[in-house]
C-alpha cells in the first residue's frame, strides 16, 4: 500500500548546528506535504507545508524541500535549539483525497545537546 | 490548546467494556478526524467526519464507531476494548489558512486509553 516513512528514526545534534530530518513518500499523486512536530505528551503541530508544484519553502528557521522525481522530502532546521527538540512526522495527502486525510510517517526523534 | 478539548485525557478500562472519547472544538469546523498513535506506526486515521451525521471510516476503523450529532462534537467509541486498543488517540480539525496556503490539521492534546 502507499506508505510515507522516514529514513532515521533518530538524530541528535549539537545546539546551533543545522538539522536535516528526511522523508521518502511512495505515493506520487499526493499533492501536499506537511511537517509536524509532536513534543512529549502533547498533540502534533503544524510546522511548514509545501505543495506539489514547489521544490522549496522557508519559514522561520526552517525550510522545506521536496524533489518529486525520487518522492523525498525533507526539512531542515536552521541553529537547532534545545527548544527544537521533538519528534518531527512528515505527513502527505493524496491528489484528490476527500476530507483532507493525512497520512503519515513513522516519525524522527531529534535531540538537542547542548 | 485552543479550539479543541479531548475528554478524557486518561482512562484505564477493562477487556470487553465500552469506552467513548470525545473530541469537542469551539471553531465550528466541518471536517474533524480520530487517529490513534503507536510506536513504529506514527500517527493511523480511524474515522473522519465532513458534517453532521456525515462519517467515514479511516484506515483502521475496525473495533470502532464514530458518531457526529453537531458540529463541535465528535465521539469515538470502543464498543468492547480490546488490549490492542490500548493507544494514544487524537483528535484533529481541519483548520484552513487561508487562499492558496491550503489547510492545516489542528491536534488536540490526546487521550491515553489504557485497555488491561
Amino acid at each position: 500500500g502507499e506508505s510515507v516513512g522516514l529514513h532515521l528514526p533518530t538524530l541528535s545534534v549539537q545546539e546551533g548546528d543545522n538539522s536535516i530530518i528526511n522523508c521518502a513518500y511512495s505515493n506520487s499523486a499526493s499533492d501536499y506535504f506537511i511537517w509536524y512536530k509532536q513534543e512529549s505528551g502533547k498533540g502534533p503541530q503544524f510546522i511548514i507545508d509545501i505543495r506539489s508544484n514547489m521544490d522549496k519553502r522557508q519559514g522561520q528557521r526552517v525550510t522545506v524541500l521536496l524533489n518529486k522525481t525520487v518522492k523525498h522530502l525533507s526539512l531542515q532546521i536552521a541553529a537547532t535549539q534545545p527548544g527544537d527538540s521533538a519528534v518531527y512526522f512528515c505527513a502527505e495527502t493524496p491528489r484528490g483525497n476527500q476530507g483532507g486525510k493525512l497520512i503519515f510517517g513513522q516519525g524522527t526523534e531529534l535531540s538537542v545537546k547542548p | 490548546d485552543a479550539g479543541i478539548t479531548q475528554s478524557p485525557r486518561h482512562k484505564v478500562t477493562e477487556t470487553g467494556t465500552p469506552v467513548t472519547l470525545r473530541c469537542h472544538q469551539t471553531e465550528n469546523h466541518r471536517y474533524m478526524y480520530w487517529y490513534r498513535q503507536d510506536p513504529g506506526h506514527g500517527l493511523r486515521l480511524i474515522h473522519y467526519s465532513y458534517g453532521v451525521k456525515d462519517t467515514d471510516k479511516g484506515e483502521v476503523s475496525d473495533g470502532y464507531s464514530v458518531s457526529r450529532s453537531k458540529t463541535e462534537d465528535f465521539l469515538l467509541t470502543l464498543e468492547s476494548a480490546t488490549s490492542s486498543q490500548t493507544s494514544v488517540y487524537f483528535c484533529a480539525i481541519n483548520r484552513d489558512r487561508g487562499l492558496s496556503k491550503g489547510t492545516e490539521a489542528f491536534f488536540g492534546q490526546g487521550t491515553r486509553l489504557t485497555v488491561v
